[in-house]
């Protein structure tokens, strides 16, 4: 089956820097990688997803990149905030059955 | 996402008991999924349903059951084979189109020991 890796597992930034997390899967057939956003003890909310069609999506603060080649995804937090701080996973999936396949999380803290 | 409602928010269970977990979506969504949670780990699939009357394992199922007599139900029984129960547990919904739809979560239920 897919194994995704999640890294660095602790990320902390100073308000107003960027953040990036990165991740690998192994599977070549995958082709969505969706980004969630988790407050502690609350459910994961998606920020952004790629499908494997294009190389690079942004929305506003938040980009994704995408290297099928070498088979890994990034996420990019652009001016980060308090606000930010949470614990971030990556998904990858290859359809069909459209199971997920996570990685560990990454949690996030900006210092203000 | 307001239009997944899982209940409760906090469950005991006893040893040799056998507990139900609630997942109901009003958003018309055709499969539903549940994940577990464990503190410093990714979410893990238990069991997945695309369709009412059918679904599938996923990589962690051994000790839990479901049933998807309804489009908008998924309830998942922690059976007393499970031992080691205490987790996070999400249900989760999406479309099952044309390529991947995303999956949109509940606000979980958080299982204990007593």
């Amino acid at each position: 089956g897919e194994n995704v890796e999640q890294h660095p597992s602790t990320l902390s930034v100073q308000e107003g820097d960027s953040a990036v997390i990165k991740c690998t899967y192994s599977d070549s057939a995958s082709n969505y990688f969706p980004w969630y956003k988790q407050e502690l003890g609350k459910r994961p909310q998606l920020i952004i997803d790629i499908r494997s069609n294009v190389g690079e999506k942004k929305d506003q603060r938040i980009a994704v990149t995408l290297n099928k080649t070498a088979k890994h995804f990034s996420l990019h937090i652009t001016e980060t905030q308090p606000e930010d701080s949470a614990v971030y996973f990556c998904a990858a999936s290859r359809g069909g059955a459209n199971n997920l396949f996570f990685g560990t999380g990454t949690r996030l803290t900006v210092i203000p | 996402d307001g239009g997944i409602t899982q209940s409760p928010k906090y469950l005991f269970r006893k040893e040799g008991q056998n507990v139900t977990l609630s997942c109901e979506q009003n958003l018309n969504h055709d499969a539903m999924y549940w994940y577990r949670q464990d503190p410093g780990q990714g979410l893990r699939l238990i069991y997945y349903s695309q369709i009412v009357n059918d679904f599938q394992k996923g990589d962690i199922a051994e000790g839990y059951s479901v049933s998807r007599e309804k489009k908008e139900s998924f309830p998942l029984t922690v059976t007393s084979a499970q031992k080691n129960p205490t987790a996070f547990y999400l249900c989760a919904s999406s479309f099952q189109g044309a390529g991947n739809q995303p999956q949109h979560f509940g606000d979980g239920t958080r299982l204990s020991i007593l």
